[in-house]
Order: C-alpha cells, then sequence, then structure tokens
C-alpha cells in the first residue's frame, strides 16, 4: 500500500528557504501514470497546489509561486523534495505531498485527481 | 488564476441532500472532466471522494457521495447525510497549462 510522509524543520526563519522531503513507500515514482506534487494549506484557509513532477522529472509550477518554488526527486525514486524560497509568514501552513492520477489527453500527459496523500508537516515562518 | 468558487458553509439534518456547487470558468471546470473533491476532517489530510467529475475511488466512498458538471460549475451532493459527513469539502479542477486550481472549501455542518 502506497504511502507518502513528509519530513523537514517545522521552523524557518524569514528569507531564508524552505525545504521539505516526502518519503514514498510501497511504491516508487518511477511510473508514468502518475505525478507527484505539494499542495499546501495555510491556519485556517483552503488547499492551494504548489506544483508537480512526472516521473522523468519534468516540473509544473503555480503562477503564482514559480519563481521561488524547486521541485525535484532523488535517483531512488523515492523521495520528492521542496524547495520554497524567500519565504515569508504567508509561506506559514500544513504542506502535504500527494499522487496525482496521470492521463493521457491527446497526445500529451495531464494530470487529474490527487489519490494518495501524506498527512502533512507544519511549518512556521518566524524570525 | 482565482479560485474555484465554494460556498462558505452548508448544512442539512441527518438524512437530508446537501449539495455544494463549485464555479470556475471555460479554461478550468468548463473544460476538462478532471474535477475532484475531497473531504477533510479536523487536523487530518484531504481524503478523495470523487474523480473524473463522478466517479467514487473505490468502495470505501460511500454512494451517498456522487459528483456532476453543468458548463462551468460542478456539484458534489450529499444523500442521506450523516453525521460523519460534518466535514470541510474542496473541489479542485485542471486549470489548462499544466496548472491544478482549488476551491475555496465549504464547511458542511449536520444539524
Amino acid at each position: 500500500q502506497l504511502q507518502l510522509q513528509e519530513s523537514g524543520p517545522g521552523l524557518v526563519k524569514p528569507s531564508e528557504t524552505l525545504s521539505l522531503t516526502c518519503t514514498v513507500s510501497g511504491g516508487s515514482m518511477s511510473s508514468s501514470s502518475f505525478y507527484w506534487g505539494w499542495i499546501r494549506q495555510s491556519p485556517g484557509k483552503g488547499l492551494e497546489w504548489i506544483g508537480n513532477m512526472y516521473y522523468s522529472g519534468s516540473t509544473y509550477y503555480n503562477p503564482s509561486l514559480k519563481s521561488r518554488v524547486t521541485i525535484s526527486g532523488d535517483a531512488s525514486k523515492t523521495q520528492l523534495s521542496l524547495k520554497l524560497s524567500s519565504v515569508t509568514a504567508a509561506d506559514t501552513a500544513v504542506y502535504y505531498c500527494a499522487r496525482a492520477q496521470g492521463y493521457l489527453y491527446g497526445v500529451r500527459m495531464r494530470w487529474g485527481a490527487f489519490d494518495v496523500w501524506g498527512p502533512g508537516t507544519m511549518v512556521t515562518v518566524s524570525s | 488564476q482565482s479560485a474555484l468558487t465554494q460556498p462558505r458553509s452548508v448544512s442539512g439534518s441527518p438524512g437530508q441532500s446537501v449539495t455544494i456547487s463549485c464555479t470556475g470558468t471555460s479554461s478550468d471546470v468548463g473544460a476538462y472532466t478532471y474535477v475532484s473533491w475531497y473531504q477533510q476532517h479536523p487536523g487530518k489530510a484531504p481524503k478523495l471522494i470523487i474523480y473524473d467529475v463522478s466517479k467514487r475511488p473505490s468502495a470505501a466512498v460511500p454512494e451517498r457521495f456522487s459528483g456532476s458538471k453543468s458548463g462551468n460549475t460542478a456539484s458534489l451532493t450529499i444523500s442521506g447525510l450523516q453525521a460523519e459527513d460534518e466535514a470541510d469539502y474542496y473541489c479542485c479542477s485542471y486549470a489548462g497549462s499544466y496548472t491544478s486550481l482549488f476551491g475555496g472549501g465549504t464547511k458542511v455542518t449536520v444539524l
């Protein structure tokens, strides 16, 4: 059974870089049928899609965060990482990693629902 | 990109039906069948309950949860509301140009 687990510092200083890791167990990120993504939720607020990575390493980002976000995977295809630079208090949130279903749309791949989620990890930006 | 529009809250008595709307544009909800719905209880991760507009991911998701779409608006209906359905619900749509959009969330209260 596929499981995802986020990990990383719970406290980050303003202007620094937030770095998180998502460890995949019970499977890997090597299938062409899925994307792997990050989603966050600020306290008391809704969900915000941050970005996705395809098994090939191609990445796709929320336009509002694109200049500050980097998503990457490791060689073993079992860890997904998130780096968010120049953080402010507005980046305080629970960060989730999730798997998204991939679909062939014409001749290109797209993704649909996020079907497996990690439990999330709270990150606070504060000095 | 703006978040998809959902009502802030809906409520119903046990056994009643409630419907949550999710309004987007012709570039997201109206353009694709990749609309999904998530249930989130306090302190928990979201759980997928509907994908591809109207499909339930497994038998573990009760049949009382159903989804539909008309034009730029998707809907989630909970029939036969139960106490354990009290939660926050979020819609999500593929939004073109390799992006996803979530709705602002709807709190469902069981009276």
